[in-house]
């Protein structure tokens, strides 16, 4: 089921560094979510859209920065990556505030900053 | 904000036994969505239910309950017969007035064969 993909799956990065994860979907969803996932925190939500070029801050939002120029890509940037960002990124679509079917998540990128 | 306590850590059982996995929110609004998502060893999150709060009504599918309690803000759940299979690290999300889910810290459950 592919209806969410993202990229890369995995990245080592340096820090200062600036990187961004892309997330992609097929379904034609409106809502879009970036969690972070650390152990001891379970996930916590970053940045999420609730329409093309419409974006709001999560409750760790510092350090992030997102756009969301077509439904079906949501990227997520870390102007200047630092070591406290090392993590699990998943990134979730919805198709309504409702969620009557639930989240739909991505498979994660693990990123790493060294 | 809501609040979320998934005070169980980890569990640890033998195949076989019922477990009930707690979950203790804290919301100000007056309409809300409560779930519950698993996450086995492979990392992915797979989406097991959504209640609202205005439905009470436990709900049961397989060996899968949940148990509901409005009064004491509680929503548990509880696995019969558990199997190998569902270790995972198990995670309730209540959602607020933005009905976006805000995540506990998770359970992780361990089924020993």
């Amino acid at each position: 089921d592919a209806g969410i993909t993202q990229s890369p799956r995995h990245k080592v990065t340096e820090t200062g560094t600036p990187v961004t994860l892309r997330c992609h979907q097929t379904e034609n969803h409106r809502y879009m979510y970036w969690y972070r996932q650390d152990p001891g925190h379970g996930l916590r939500l970053i940045h999420y859209s609730y329409g093309v070029k419409d974006t709001d801050k999560g409750e760790v939002s510092d350090g992030y920065s997102v756009s969301r120029s077509k439904t079906e890509d949501f990227l997520l940037t870390l102007e200047s990556a630092t070591s406290s960002q090392t993590s699990v990124y998943f990134c979730a679509i919805s198709e309504s505030t409702t969620v009557t079917h639930g989240y739909t998540f991505g498979s994660g990128t693990r990123l790493t900053v060294v | 904000a809501q609040k979320v306590t998934q005070a169980q850590t980890e569990i640890s059982v033998v195949e076989k036994e019922d477990v009930t996995l707690d979950c203790v929110y804290e919301t100000r609004d007056t309409t809300y969505y409560l779930f519950w998502y698993k996450q086995p060893p492979s990392g992915e999150l797979v989406f097991l239910i959504r209640r609202n709060s205005f439905d009470e009504q436990n709900e049961i599918s397989g060996r899968y309950s949940w148990n509901f309690q409005k009064s004491t803000s509680s929503f548990n759940f509880t696995i019969t017969a558990s199997q190998v299979v569902d270790s995972a690290v198990y995670f309730c999300a209540p959602t607020g007035g933005s009905y976006i889910p805000t995540f506990g810290r998770g359970t992780s459950l361990i089924v020993h064969p």
